[in-house]
């Protein structure tokens, strides 16, 4: 079974300062999709990044990119120049078959 | 954007009522559609799969008979918790599945639903 891993619960980062956000998974397919979503105190999810599997080359959505290994099984997101608004509970999914697969949740607080 | 809808955003009923959240997609049409518990400071746990016109797959552990799922139209799904118990308490979110070129597939996340059972 799949099986998607953060070892990170709690993360800290200096607004404007870079942070990156650990993600890895098990699977045995080889073509499958990862994601990043963050969800705020709202608890509305938001997509943030999409990455294919078949795609070398790490995504990028302005300060937001991943860090894809495929070999590794890791998918890590950085975040530059972080700002207050990015303070929230970050999960890692693999998705597979039309379902997501989700990780424990990396909880980041963005200190000012 | 994708735009996915609950309603309500939170109820408060008492044991043993029955209480239906509604999940509509609002400029989309979407064939599957998926129902998550969340737990506080926890990730999302998949209940069940909702197909339109078909019934629900759910997850090993979820009770169908406890968590009614309709998917009668491609905007919109229904989870019924009957027999509410005070341990049903919980946030429940729902989300749509597009369908993207290249197998670009992507699930869009309605705000969730804030169920207190008393």
């Amino acid at each position: 079974a799949q099986t998607v891993t953060q070892s990170q619960p709690e993360m800290s980062v200096q607004e404007a300062e870079t942070v990156t956000l650990s993600c890895t998974y098990d699977t045995s397919e080889s073509d499958y999709y990862l994601f990043w979503y963050k969800q705020p105190p709202s608890r509305q999810m938001i997509l943030v990044i999409r990455q294919e599997a078949y795609k070398q080359q790490n995504a990028t959505e302005n300060r937001f990119s991943v860090n894809f290994q495929k070999a590794a099984k890791s998918f890590s997101l950085k975040i530059s120049d972080s700002q207050l608004g990015d303070a929230a509970m970050y999960f890692c999914a693999y998705l597979q078959g039309g379902k997501l697969i989700f990780g424990q949740g990396t909880e980041l607080s963005v200190k000012p | 954007g994708a735009v996915v809808s609950q309603h309500p955003s939170r109820v408060i009923c008492k044991s043993g009522t029955s209480v239906k959240i509604e999940c509509r997609s609002l400029d989309f049409q979407a064939t599957t559609m998926f129902w998550y518990r969340q737990f506080p400071k926890q990730s999302l746990m998949l209940m069940a799969t909702s197909n339109e016109g078909s019934k629900a797959t759910y997850e090993q552990g979820v009770e169908k008979d406890k968590f009614l799922i309709n998917h009668a139209s491609l905007t919109l799904s229904t989870l019924t918790v009957t027999s509410a118990h005070p341990e049903d308490s919980s946030f429940y979110i729902c989300s749509a599945l597009i369908l993207g070129r290249g197998n670009t597939d992507t699930q869009y996340f309605g705000p969730g639903t804030r169920l207190t059972v008393l």
